[in-house]
């Protein structure tokens, strides 16, 4: 059971990034899928969901109307489309599944992969 | 949204010792609080869900309690891999699924 995360880099204020994360092992298409980012030295927030099909999209205050999650299911993989990044955006940002049962924790996490937003 | 609030931030420990480390819930959350553990430079793992379940593969020297507001992750006996920073979540509200802020256990 992996989820293997991709995309991250240096960016200047105002560009855009986008973050991939592909899964195997497991049953992708049957789990909700979420971002979860950590800014360096700081706590987790999760930033957007996506259910398993797709239908249903959640996002944080901090990123609505700037991030764009979506999933393709056939490709097991989970995308996030960030425009209009500014300096607080940025943080590692890992990806990781969960379900309606097991507490909705989140498990399993992929490694992360890291935003810089800076001149 | 849920607040959660962890405590201690940090705590100093030696070998052996037994830690509980506290979360505690802004509004009642049922048992939907699990526990993570994260090391530096990784991804955080889950160590127990639904307050008191030990996720497949963690030691048994981990264990968790509480319900509604109050809730609690017990080391019996620490041990050189179980310095590391802790995080509790709340799964009760369908769209935050807050964090706790951490804590830090450190070797004495």
């Amino acid at each position: 059971v992996q989820l293997v995360a991709s995309g991250g880099g240096l960016v200047n204020p105002g560009g855009s990034l986008r973050l991939s994360c592909v899964g195997s092992g497991f049953s992708f298409s049957d789990y909700y899928m979420t971002w979860i980012r950590q800014a360096p030295g700081k706590g987790l927030e999760c930033v957007c969901y996506i259910s398993d099909s797709g239908s249903a999209i959640i996002y944080a205050d901090s990123v609505k109307g700037r991030f764009t999650v979506s999933r393709d299911n056939v490709k097991k993989t989970l995308f996030l489309e960030m425009n209009s990044l500014r300096a607080e955006d940025t943080a590692v940002y890992y990806c990781a599944s969960y379900t309606d049962s097991r507490g909705r924790s989140f498990d399993p996490w992929g490694q992360g992969t890291l935003v810089t937003v800076s001149s | 949204d849920i607040q959660m609030t962890q405590s201690p931030s940090f705590l100093s420990a030696s070998l052996g010792d037994r830690v509980t480390l506290t979360c505690r819930a802004s509004q009642g959350i049922s048992n939907y609080l699990n526990w993570y553990q994260q090391k530096p430079g990784k991804a955080p793992q889950l160590l127990i869900y639904a307050a008191s379940t030990l996720e497949s593969g963690v030691p048994s020297r981990f264990s968790g309690g509480g319900y509604g507001t109050q809730f609690t992750l017990t080391i019996s006996s620490l041990q050189a891999e179980d310095f590391a920073t802790y995080f509790c979540q709340e799964g009760y509200n369908p769209v935050s699924r807050t964090f706790g802020q951490g804590t830090t256990v450190e070797i004495k």
